[in-house]
């Protein structure tokens, strides 16, 4: 199985500032996504990260708003840009396509960061 | 992708084996099943996932009919900790997309 780190886990934010999120996986995996997850809600793809190149958006979210990096096969950023209180949410990091090992194909997620905008 | 229609709640004591099913009828060929178990303000864990008849792990078992347009996950003698969102997904053999998530079932249990 693949463990992954998100940062931060929690933080309160200002309305109006960004904040960009970590993702780290202990071992390299082929893709990378992530999701947003409001209060009580289900958990909606944000974008693919791809390495290398441009991240892969899903409708209603804008590279503008949701900048997303991917420079190696084990990290990945993404930036929540100019925050209202409707950004408030629990952002979560997704990996699939561990390198080697049976499971290989199993789509794991991180704890999530839970983001709360003032 | 194949959509699908699971109950939104469920209500059930400790000690008590729960079923959950989740209907699929759009399957594809290439699809399986997966099961995926989320608590409040962590991520979603994978619980299970099969292509047809029984599965079983440690966790839960996971039945489908031949048709595979429904499928039922089982979880034997629930206790307070399996007090959780339950996700029905379908998915792609390669594995290699993102997840589309339905409204889950919310589980509780009960003493």
């Amino acid at each position: 199985s693949a463990v992954i780190s998100q940062k931060p886990s929690r933080d309160i934010c200002q309305r109006g500032t960004s904040l960009t999120i970590q993702c780290q996986v202990d071992s390299q995996v082929t893709m990378m996504f992530w999701y947003r997850q409001q209060p009580g809600q289900s958990l909606t793809l944000i974008a693919t990260a791809n390495q290398g190149s441009e991240a892969t958006y899903e409708s209603g979210f804008v590279i503008d708003k949701f900048p997303i990096s991917r420079p190696n096969l084990t990290f990945s950023t993404l930036t929540v840009s100019n925050m209202s209180p409707e950004d408030s949410s629990i952002y979560l990091c997704s990996v699939t396509g561990l390198t080697g090992g049976e499971s290989g194909n199993t789509i794991y997620f991180g704890e999530g960061s839970w983001l709360t905008v003032v | 992708l194949a959509k699908t229609t699971q109950p939104i709640s469920m209500d059930s004591y400790e000690g008590q084996e729960v079923n959950i099913t989740c209907s699929h009828n759009n399957i594809a060929t290439n699809d399986y099943i997966t099961w995926y178990q989320q608590f409040p303000s962590q991520g979603p864990r994978f619980i299970i996932q099969g292509y047809k008849t029984k599965v079983t792990n440690e966790v839960a078992s996971l039945f489908i009919p031949a048709d595979r347009k429904s499928s039922t996950l089982s979880l034997p003698r629930v206790s307070l900790s399996d007090t959780a969102v339950y996700y029905c997904l379908v998915v792609l053999h390669t594995g290699r997309r993102a997840l589309t998530f339905g409204s889950g079932t919310r589980l509780q249990v009960q003493p």
